[in-house]
């Protein structure tokens, strides 16, 4: 069974870059995509972006900005930076393994990130 | 940019059935996926492309997709069916993901 742990700081002052990492468990790493969801307090999901094993990446257009999804298929993590960060982006962060066209069919239990100062 | 909506909340009482709509420009044509999360926990899907079930997705969970409206559709409900259900769509203009807003699922 394929698991997944998002693991990095709770609480980024603003302006800052928010650091995140994900680790895969009970699966290979390679011939997936790997992604990044967020949950606002009280909202609906917003998808930022995968990267597909051998390192090409696609992102939320929104966010593309301030986005880079990277992955260490060594050690079957991959992590996500969001720089820039305000209180917007206060969420629930979630990493998934997903399809091409974005279904994600395993997912961490999720990390809360706050940006406060 | 491409704009999926679900409504807000469905109330629906146990043995019923609950239909809940995703509704976007020609979403038929593109594949459509839901999820159910309760609260606390991540998201599980529960319908993919359009109507496949996951292993281990009761079969009292289905999905169709035409025109300009998704619908997952859940018979018998359950109590432990209450949840809130997202849809989620692939946009390719830019390639990208797009969620609905999220439906909440009361049992009543």
């Amino acid at each position: 069974q394929v698991q997944l742990q998002e693991s990095g700081p709770g609480l980024v002052k603003p302006s800052e870059t928010l650091s995140l990492t994900c680790t895969v468990s009970g699966g290979s790493i390679n011939n997936y995509y790997w992604t990044w969801i967020r949950q606002s307090p009280g909202k609906g999901l917003e998808w930022i972006g995968y990267i597909y094993y051998s390192g090409t990446t696609t992102y939320n257009p929104s966010l593309k900005s301030r986005v880079t999804i990277s992955i260490d298929t060594s050690k079957n993590q991959f992590s996500l930076k969001l720089t820039s960060v305000t209180a917007a982006d206060t969420a629930v962060y979630y990493c998934a393994r997903g399809s091409y066209y974005g279904r994600g069919d395993y997912w961490g239990q999720g990390t809360l990130v706050t940006v406060s100062s | 940019s491409y704009v999926l909506t679900q409504p807000p909340s469905v109330s629906v009482a146990p043995g019923q059935t609950a239909r809940i709509t995703c509704e976007g420009n020609n979403i038929g044509s593109k594949s459509a996926h839901w999820y159910r999360q309760k609260p606390g926990q991540a998201p599980v899907l529960v319908v993919y492309d359009d109507s496949d079930r996951p292993a281990g997705i009761p079969e009292r969970f289905s999905g169709s997709n035409s025109g300009n409206r998704a619908t997952l559709t859940i018979s018998r409900v359950e109590a432990g069916d209450e949840a809130d259900y997202h849809c989620q769509v692939w946009d390719s203009s830019p390639d990208h993901v797009v969620f609905g807003g999220g439906t909440k699922l009361t049992v009543l």
